[in-house]
C-alpha cells in the first residue's frame, strides 16, 4: 500500500533553516511527481511546490520561490522540503502529497515545523 | 493567482441531514477540480476529483458538480463520522489553490 513517512517535528529559531524528508513506499517513485502543502494554525492549505519524480523538475509557488528548495534521491525514494530564513509564521505543518493529474491523493502525516526565538 | 472562495465556513447539521457546500474560482477550471476532507489532527483525504468523480473507497453518500467557476460538494445524508473540515482545491493552473474550508459539525 502507498506510504509517505514523514520525518518528525522540528523547532527552529528565526532565521534559521528546516529540511524535511517524505519516504515513499507502496508505489514506483519515479512514477509520479510530489507536492508539498502547508498549513499553519487554523489556516487553509497552501501549496508550496512540487518535484517532477522522473527527471528532477521542480516549480514552486511565487510566495516561496528563493526560499524554498525541493529535492529527492531517487535511491532511496525520498523527497525533500527545505526552507530557509525561517520566520515565526513560518510555524506550520507540512505535508507531503503524492500526485497523480494534480490530484493529490497520498499524503504525509505530516511534519510539525515550530519557529520560535 | 485563482482565488477559491468556499462557503460556508461553518456548517451545523443533524445525522441524516443532506449537506451542501460550495466552491468559487476567480476564473474558469472548467472541471478541475477536486475535494478534500480533513479530520482534525489528520493529514487531508482526497474524495473527489475533476468536480464530480468519487475517489476508489468514498461512500456515495458524497458527491460533486459543476464547472467553470460554480461547485458543490454534497454529503446526502449526514453520518456522525464525517465531521470534519472540507476543501476544495483548483488543479487547472499552478499555483494549486485551496478554498478556505468548511467545518461540519453535529447539531
Amino acid at each position: 500500500q502507498v506510504q509517505l513517512v514523514q520525518s518528525g517535528t522540528e523547532v527552529k529559531k528565526p532565521g534559521a533553516s528546516v529540511k524535511v524528508s517524505c519516504k515513499a513506499s507502496g508505489y514506483t517513485f519515479t512514477s509520479y511527481s510530489m507536492h508539498w502543502v502547508r498549513q499553519a494554525p487554523g489556516q487553509r492549505l497552501e501549496w508550496m511546490g512540487w518535484i517532477n519524480t522522473a527527471n528532477g523538475n521542480t516549480k514552486y509557488s511565487q510566495k516561496f520561490q528563493g526560499r524554498v528548495t525541493i529535492t529527492m534521491d531517487t535511491s532511496a525514494s525520498t523527497a525533500y522540503m527545505e526552507m530557509s530564513s525561517l520566520r515565526s509564521d513560518d510555524t506550520a505543518v507540512y505535508y507531503c502529497a503524492k500526485d497523480v493529474q494534480y490530484q493529490l491523493d497520498y499524503w504525509g502525516r505530516g511534519t510539525l515545523v515550530t519557529v520560535s526565538s | 493567482d485563482i482565488q477559491m472562495t468556499q462557503s460556508p465556513s461553518s456548517l451545523s447539521a443533524s445525522v441524516g441531514d443532506r449537506v451542501t457546500i460550495t466552491c468559487q474560482a476567480s476564473q474558469d477550471i472548467s472541471n478541475y477540480l477536486n475535494w478534500y476532507q480533513q479530520k482534525p489532527g489528520k493529514a487531508p483525504k482526497l474524495l473527489i476529483y475533476d468536480a464530480s468523480t468519487l475517489e476508489t473507497g468514498v461512500p456515495s453518500r458524497f458527491s460533486g458538480s459543476g464547472s467553470g467557476t460554480d461547485f458543490t460538494f454534497t454529503i446526502s445524508s449526514l453520518q456522525p463520522e464525517d465531521i470534519a473540515t472540507y476543501y476544495c482545491q483548483q488543479c487547472d493552473n499552478f499555483p494549486l489553490t485551496f478554498g478556505g474550508g468548511t467545518k461540519v459539525e453535529i447539531k
